[in-house]
């Protein structure tokens, strides 16, 4: 079965660049049927969306961390890569990867979803 | 962006309690709503999409409804393996948004 998992320095100093990346395996990530995503959660906060990518490479960001977010693609070795500039305190949190998939229900309407998530890293920004 | 408020923010309940958890979006989201629970130290798991359908291997104790801004998640009957937190999530936009998260203890 397909499983996700994020690899990355857990401690990261304030101004600093955090990079993590997201190995795929039981499927692939130049697959057309699906995005990938990052989603993070600051300690005894709830879940924020981070951003998804493509095969192709095209993304879709949060408005609120755009300008310092940069996902990647690697499809030759079946990763996918966050990179969050400028990092402070308030960036500390588990960081997820996830897999974002189209589903249709019985009635035919359709959403897309998270459907396999990595078990998360933690990540801590401090000097 | 499209907020998504859950209510409650936590609940005690005991082994077979009834439980439902709600969620209110912004503004209208049609059926594009997803459910999601997480427990410490696991990968999240989803657990409905389409605000109904349940996730393949999720049990059936498990339901969603609702359409347009309001949603429940039900449990009909709590098991000791769903004392966790839950949160709904909005796909409509496109920015995606999580509620605030409901945590289910033990009562």
């Amino acid at each position: 079965q397909v499983q996700l998992k994020e690899s990355g320095p857990g401690l990261v100093k304030p101004s600093e660049t955090l990079s993590l990346t997201c190995t795929v395996s039981g499927g692939s990530t130049s697959s057309s049927s699906y995005y990938w995503g990052w989603i993070r959660q600051p300690p005894g906060k709830g879940l924020e969306w981070i951003g998804n990518i493509y095969y192709n490479g095209n993304t879709n960001d949060n408005p609120s961390l755009k300008s310092r977010v940069t996902i990647s693609v690697d499809t030759s070795n079946n990763q996918f890569s966050l990179r969050l500039s400028s990092v402070t305190a308030a960036d500390t949190a588990v960081y997820y990867c996830a897999r974002w998939g189209h589903y249709y229900d019985s009635s035919g309407y359709s959403a897309d979803a998270f459907d396999i998530w990595g078990q998360g890293t933690m990540v801590t920004v401090s000097s | 962006d499209i907020q998504m408020t859950q209510s409650p923010s936590s609940l005690s309940a005991s082994v077979g309690d009834r439980v439902i958890i709600n969620c209110r979006a912004s503004q209208s989201i049609s059926t594009y709503l997803n459910w999601y629970q997480l427990k410490p130290g696991k990968a999240p798991k989803l657990l409905i999409y389409v605000a109904s359908t349940l996730q393949s291997g999720v049990p059936s104790r498990f339901s969603g409804s609702g359409s347009g801004t309001d949603f429940t998640l039900t449990i009909s009957s709590l098991q000791p393996e769903d004392f966790a937190f839950y949160y709904c999530q909005q796909s409509y936009g496109t920015s995606l948004t999580f509620g605030g998260g409901t945590k289910v203890e033990i009562k």
